[in-house]
């Protein structure tokens, strides 16, 4: 079974600075996919960037991008020039590629609740 | 395009009773899943359903049943409503293998549920 850790409970940043929130995984697949979710207070899940096992280049969407390491099975966001509107928890998610025999069910993190300071 | 839509919002029930969270989505998805959030914590899978009338069991099945017999809902019953079972819960959907490598998981707003 897959697990999906999550290591940092809180993170802060200051608005307009750089934040990196850190997500390991550990996983006997070799392709599969990894997600960033964002819930802010609303409870709505939201899907920031997610990233393909089998792509060496690391996904990017605007202020925020991945660096995916996939020997240490690492999946950490980064989120530049954070804003206010940031301000959530951030949870990783894994999905096995092999769709047939696990639904496309995913497995999350713990989250990182993240603040964002004016 | 209402998405993915979740009823009630908010429940409290009584140790004991019953009810059934009910999930709807117009996406013409054929994946649908339950997860519960507890405070805290990651979702965790309850349920999940590749298609209509095929629905397999998750991470936390126990005190919960599924049914699936459209493609567009998916009911989540609590029978015998415990304490353990307060949670927030958030009904899920995909298009699955007709999605392909890309499948994405959208998801309903929540159903915060509190048994007493």
């Amino acid at each position: 079974a897959q697990t999906v850790t999550q290591s940092q409970p809180e993170m802060s940043v200051q608005e307009a600075e750089t934040v990196t929130l850190s997500c390991t995984y550990d996983t006997s697949e070799s392709d599969y996919y990894l997600f960033w979710y964002k819930q802010p207070p609303s409870r709505q899940m939201i899907l920031v960037i997610r990233q393909e096992a089998y792509k060496q280049q690391n996904a990017t969407e605007n202020r925020f991008s991945v660096n995916f390491q996939k020997a240490a099975k690492s999946f950490s966001l980064k989120i530049s020039d954070s804003q206010l509107g940031d301000a959530a928890m951030y949870f990783c998610a894994y999905r096995s590629s092999y769709q047939e025999t696990s639904g496309s069910r995913l497995t999350f993190g713990e989250g990182t609740q993240l603040t964002v300071n004016p | 395009n209402a998405g993915v839509t979740q009823t009630p919002k908010f429940r409290i029930l009584k140790i004991g009773q019953s009810m059934t969270l009910q999930c709807a989505q117009d996406m013409n998805h054929n994946y649908m899943y339950w997860y519960r959030q507890d405070p805290g914590m990651g979702l965790k899978l309850i349920y999940y359903s590749v298609g209509a009338g095929i629905t397999d069991k998750g991470e936390v099945p126990n005190g919960y049943n599924v049914s699936r017999s459209t493609t567009e809902d998916f009911p989540l019953r609590l029978e015998l409503a415990a304490p353990s079972q307060t949670s927030v819960y958030f009904c899920a959907s995909s298009f699955g293998l007709a999605g392909g490598q890309l499948d994405t998981q959208y998801f309903g707003p929540g159903t915060r549920l509190t048994v007493l």
